[in-house]
């Protein structure tokens, strides 16, 4: 059963902060995705990784994916308020047709 | 949300009452899904339809029932509310080719509490 895992689940930090948000997974993937919700609205996507060393950039936003260590990272940079908001990882295991599994999110507010 | 809609954004329901969430995707894709949504739980897959006339159960499937009589319709019935189903539902379609750059769409979602 694939379990995904993100760490830390609370993050506040200050404007202008560098910071990394961790997403592990337990079984073999190779397409991994990140999203972000902010509060009382759906799910926005943010980016899509389909295979090992992908890395995707918008703005200060910045995801990799590297699939031997089933591990993917969300890298803040220069962090900004706007940025407040909850990130989820998600994952589809890499054989059969089952579902994506979420990690349980990442809540984090960027202070001044 | 265009592309998923949900009905109704809000209700409240008092306990034992039915109800049914509608979902539609106008993108006429195979895999649907529904989620809840609780603090600090993420996101949790109640039940799943690879296809027309076909359903899964996820992982918390127990009071609930699901319905995909058409490519574009999956729909969730609560038979019998239970203040524990109080929860955010979203509905969500899958790209059609999970090995593109497309993902998972979801709806603006439902605000269910159950008195």
């Amino acid at each position: 059963e694939l379990k995904v895992e993100q760490n830390p689940l609370f993050l506040s930090m200050q404007e202008g902060k560098n910071y990394t948000i961790y997403c592990n997974y337990s079984t073999t993937s190779d397409r991994l995705y990140w999203y972000r919700q902010d509060p009382g609205k759906s799910l926005e996507s943010l980016f899509v990784l389909l295979s090992n060393g992908a890395v995707k950039q918008e703005g200060r936003l910045m995801a990799s994916l590297d699939t031997k260590a089933r591990l993917s990272t969300l890298h803040i940079t220069a962090a900004v308020h706007d940025l407040s908001a909850t990130y989820f990882c998600a994952v589809y295991p890499k054989s059969g047709n089952t579902p994506l599994v979420f990690g349980k999110g990442t809540r984090l507010s960027v202070i001044a | 949300n265009a592309g998923v809609t949900q009905t109704p954004k809000f209700q409240v329901l008092k306990t034992g009452q039915s109800m049914t969430l509608q979902c539609a995707q106008d993108m006429n894709h195979n895999s649907m899904y529904w989620y809840r949504q609780d603090p600090g739980m993420g996101l949790r897959l109640i039940y799943y339809s690879a296809s027309e006339g076909t359903t899964d159960k996820g992982e918390v499937p127990n009071g609930y029932n699901v319905s995909r009589l058409n490519k574009r319709e999956f729909s969730l019935r609560l038979e019998s509310a239970a203040p524990s189903q109080t929860s955010v539902y979203f509905c969500a379609r899958e790209p059609q080719d999970r090995a593109t750059n497309e993902k998972l769409f979801f709806g603006s979602g439902t605000q269910l509490s159950v008195l």
